[in-house]
């Protein structure tokens, strides 16, 4: 069965450090992920997605996530943390033999200035 | 283009009632999908339509029903409203051009449904 994990309820940055938020994957065949935003009372905002070729993929607002195949993992990251960036984060999986789309239950990411 | 958009934006209802939220997809976009999300259960597919067919539901009991218009736009209507349907609704279309892996959903602004 297809499944994704966030195991972070809540990360916690400083305005200009570095921020990572975790996603590990399980599916059958190969992933393609997904990362979304969403701020309070608004509706989901796409940020990147893997599908295919160089692991490292470049999205919206300076966010990047990596994607591991060895650890099953797509964590998300930025150079330097904004407060802005303060929000929900969603990962989500789909493969080629199943079109829903799987999502994590969320991050709440919250910078302090 | 302009995104996706919902009505209402808000709602209020009282148990036993029902209720029709309605979405209209990005241009060109042919398959819309509905999700609720509530602060306990996070983010739970609903069901996706694809030229006016239901393609897949989710775990939802048959209150929750839904249809897809030639012009892509969809509904999804809640019968005998309970306590816990209290949530936001979001409706999410996408192209379906290329590998449908690939596929990426945009999201409309949602629903908050609250019923009394």
């Amino acid at each position: 069965a297809q499944s994704v994990a966030q195991p972070e309820d809540q990360v916690n940055v400083a305005e200009g450090n570095p921020l990572t938020v975790k996603c590990t994957y399980s599916v059958s065949g190969n992933p393609y992920l997904f990362w979304y935003v969403q701020y309070p009372n608004r509706g989901l905002q796409f940020l990147l997605k893997y599908i295919t070729g160089d692991n490292l993929v470049k999205g919206s607002y300076g966010f990047e996530a990596e994607f591991n195949k060895s650890q099953t993992s797509f964590h998300l990251k930025k150079p330097s943390a904004l407060v802005s960036d303060s929000a929900l984060y969603f990962c989500a999986v789909r493969s080629d033999s199943n079109y829903q789309l799987i999502w994590g239950a969320g991050t709440k990411l919250i910078i302090k200035p | 283009k302009a995104g996706v958009t919902q009505t209402p934006r808000y709602l209020i209802k009282t148990r036993g009632q029902q209720v029709t939220l309605s979405c209209s997809p990005i241009s060109g976009h042919r398959s819309v999908s509905w999700y609720q999300q509530t602060p306990g259960q996070g983010l739970q597919f609903l069901f996706e339509y694809f030229s006016e067919t239901q393609r897949n539901k989710g775990n939802f009991p048959g209150r929750f029903s839904g249809r897809q218009f030639s012009n892509s736009r969809s509904e999804m209507n809640v019968s005998t409203l309970e306590l816990g349907d209290s949530a936001l609704y979001l409706c999410a279309s996408s192209p379906l051009t290329g590998g449908t892996g690939s596929d990426t959903q945009y999201f409309g602004p949602g629903t908050r449904l609250t019923v009394l």
